[in-house]
């Protein structure tokens, strides 16, 4: 595998909260993307981060990129409901295959 | 954005039959699709990669005689699970990149899950 690790797997937290989940990678990368996958769904993109930015933001979504410790984050700020969802990042290798990590189960209590 | 769908979106079936599952984009053509392997609160992992008019690759410990796959047209790629067991039970998804090649983002179809009684 090329990824690595992301924490926690779990997240539970209230409504209006932000919701903070991380990754690491192994390799070089060009691009680290995030997806959401809704319980028994495909994959939703959120947000792409090339490897020359270090910070980027989607409306509630704000993503960082620290390619010396080969990490990101997402950050998903005043969350919710409609937010519970598992989140994956995602780093391409071999020139266009995605690999992901084990995904960050979020869970936003009403 | 562009959209990918899948068919069926869940299948029952009996130990040692096969289940084909077709993958199609349909506002954009896709030379290459992926096909992945989901099983529950697990990641997805690749199977294969899908390319239009030539074979498919396959990830190692695939077994390609197992999976197979074909990319029809531009627009259809089908994975067949042959002589399905219950161990490949699983939410089998496909992703097609606006084009051929791209880096950026992908677009996932709904999934389709399977089980094997």
């Amino acid at each position: 595998s090329q990824q690595g690790e992301e924490d926690p797997q779990a997240l539970s937290i209230q409504e209006g909260e932000n919701a903070t989940m991380n990754c690491s990678y192994k390799t070089s990368i060009n691009n680290l993307q995030w997806y959401r996958q809704n319980s028994g769904r495909g994959l939703v993109h959120l947000i792409l981060i090339r490897s020359n930015e270090r910070e980027k933001h989607s409306g509630r979504l704000r993503v960082t990129l620290d390619t010396s410790k080969k990490s990101s984050s997402l950050l998903i700020t005043a969350s919710r409901a409609a937010d519970t969802a598992s989140y994956f990042c995602a780093t391409v290798y071999n020139d266009y295959k995605l690999s992901f990590g084990a995904g960050t189960t979020v869970t936003v209590r009403a | 954005g562009a959209v990918v769908s899948q068919h069926p979106s869940w299948v029952i079936c009996k130990s040692g039959t096969s289940v084909k599952i077709e993958c199609r984009s349909l506002d954009f053509q896709a030379t290459t699709m992926f096909w992945y392997r989901q099983f529950p609160k697990q990641s997805l992992m690749l199977m294969a990669t899908s390319n239009e008019g030539s074979k498919a690759t396959y990830e190692q410990g695939v077994e390609k005689d197992k999976f197979l796959i074909n990319h029809a047209s531009l627009t259809l790629s089908t994975l067949t699970v042959t002589s399905a067991h219950p161990e490949d039970s699983s939410f089998y998804i496909c992703s097609a990149p606006p084009r051929w090649g791209s880096q950026e983002t992908q677009y996932f179809g709904p999934g389709t899950r399977l089980l094997v009684l």
